[in-house]
């Protein structure tokens, strides 16, 4: 198993209330990736990383930051919670070459009260 | 916004019984990969197909590519309990994001 951990793996929250969820990986992987899955929505992506400090948008940007530091952390900030933002979020990891085949974390269940 | 969509949403069948998947866009991938989610678990890569027409079989799955490279399918041979799960198809129409579909629920009744 890809060595991806993300913490914390629960949290609860108040709207507007700042929060920061974490990625960490062992397997020195070029990229991340920070998703939020819905129902009926499936996977739909955050941000991403394609180096340390290297980042890009995905298509449900609005009301999130990330951050790379280090090629293995990679944060999700969400700057003022709101209730849309309850969700659970996933990151993955890939390397460079290959088909993309992306490796997930177990992710973060959020809940914005 | 390529879109994915999959079908159907739900599927409920008994141990033994086969089902098929679907995954359709009227985009094309470079690559389309299947995933294999279990409840409180991230998603799982099951297989990657890339030529156009392509069938891999992992054991009793088989998945296919079509020939245009826009759709694909999984089918599931006399199904188990164990096969019970998310299945999320997910193409990468270039560079390194992915696609993903919004999923297709199984369940296989013992």
């Amino acid at each position: 198993d890809a060595g991806i951990t993300q913490s914390p793996r629960h949290k609860v929250t108040e709207t507007g209330t700042p929060v920061t969820l974490r990625c960490h990986q062992t397997e020195n992987h070029r990229y991340m990736y920070w998703y939020r899955q819905d129902p009926g929505h499936g996977l739909r992506l955050i941000h991403y990383s394609y180096g340390v400090k290297d980042t890009d948008k995905g298509e449900v940007s609005d009301g999130y930051s990330v951050s790379r530091s280090k090629t293995e952390d990679f944060l999700l900030t969400l700057e003022s919670a709101t209730s849309s933002q309850t969700s659970v979020y996933f990151c993955a990891i890939s390397g460079s070459g290959g088909n993309n085949e992306q490796f997930f974390g177990p992710g973060t269940r959020l809940t914005v009260l | 916004t390529q879109l994915l969509e999959q079908s159907p949403q739900f599927l409920s069948i008994q141990e033994g019984e086969n089902l098929t998947v679907y995954c359709n866009s009227s985009s094309v991938f470079s690559s389309l990969q299947w995933y294999r989610q279990e409840p409180g678990e991230g998603p799982v890569l099951l297989v990657t197909v890339v030529t156009g027409g392509e069938v891999k079989k992992l054991k009793r799955l088989t998945f296919q590519f079509g020939d245009a490279r826009k759709d694909s399918s999984l089918h599931i041979t006399a199904a188990q309990p164990g096969d019970t799960g998310l299945y999320l198809c997910a193409g990468r129409p270039a560079g390194n994001k992915l696609t993903f579909g919004g999923g297709t629920r199984v369940l296989v009744k013992p």
